[in-house]
């Protein structure tokens, strides 16, 4: 069981908006930065999104993030079939001095 | 461009013990912390430990403290992971990944090499 906790699958069609969330506690998101990776399968994870808001450069602003207390959320607008990714969200946590993950959401392109 | 390269897994007895390495290229490897993670099959990502630039700091989650040890070689631009008493369990993709900074976490990942503990 995860220390993050992420809704197992999110779902769209092209051109929709799809939203994430991720739901920690003080320790963790209240507390400290929240990065979101995208993984395919067989490649390297990729950052999309650091300090909660932050875009690497060459990540389309398509993808945002947000936190609010001991929640954070990613959102992808504009969904493309190429978005069809697992996403996790990930923090440090202070009180088990490790980074904790979540447990990964599965998008899926209608 | 920022590379990382993991090598060493392969299909291991239980029991047994194993040293992962990971080399790097397109940044300096000594001004950096790096972090070791892993994905078992149909699994998420599970943090397994930090070291920071210089060595000095290490870090381990509680799940492998004690039989897993990580340790660089600056001069060689490689990082390492050293697994003992392997378990059925430890079957996995394991990760080495390049910290972003101070406070920071995760910014570059290899693409993993497979652990498979099997008899």
């Amino acid at each position: 069981q995860s220390v993050l906790t992420q809704p197992p699958s999110a779902s769209g069609t092209p051109g929709q908006r799809v939203t994430i969330s991720c739901s920690g506690s003080s320790s963790n998101i209240g507390s400290n930065y929240v990065y979101w990776y995208q993984h395919l399968p067989g490649m390297a994870p990729k950052l999309l999104i650091y300090r909660q808001t932050l875009r690497p450069s060459g990540v389309p602003d398509r993808f945002s993030g947000s936190k609010s207390g001991t929640s954070a959320s990613l959102a992808i607008s504009g969904l493309r079939t190429e978005d069809e990714a697992d996403y996790y969200c990930a923090a440090w946590d202070d009180s088990l001095s490790s980074v904790v993950f979540g447990g990964g959401t599965k998008v899926t392109v209608l | 461009q920022v590379q990382l390269v993991e090598s060493g897994g392969g299909v291991v007895q239980p029991g047994r013990s194993l040293r992962l390495s990971c080399a790097v290229s397109g940044f300096t490897l000594s001004s950096f912390g790096m972090h070791w993670v892993r994905q078992a099959p149909g699994k998420g990502m599970e943090w397994l430990a930090f070291i920071s630039y210089d060595g000095k700091k290490k870090l381990s989650a509680d799940s492998v403290r004690g039989r897993f040890t990580v340790s660089r070689d600056n001069r060689k631009d490689t990082l390492y992971l050293e697994i003992n008493s392997l378990r059925p369990e430890d079957t996995a993709v394991y990760y080495c990944a390049k910290d972003r900074g101070w406070m920071e976490l995760i910014d570059y990942w290899g693409q993993g090499t497979l652990v498979t503990v099997s008899s």
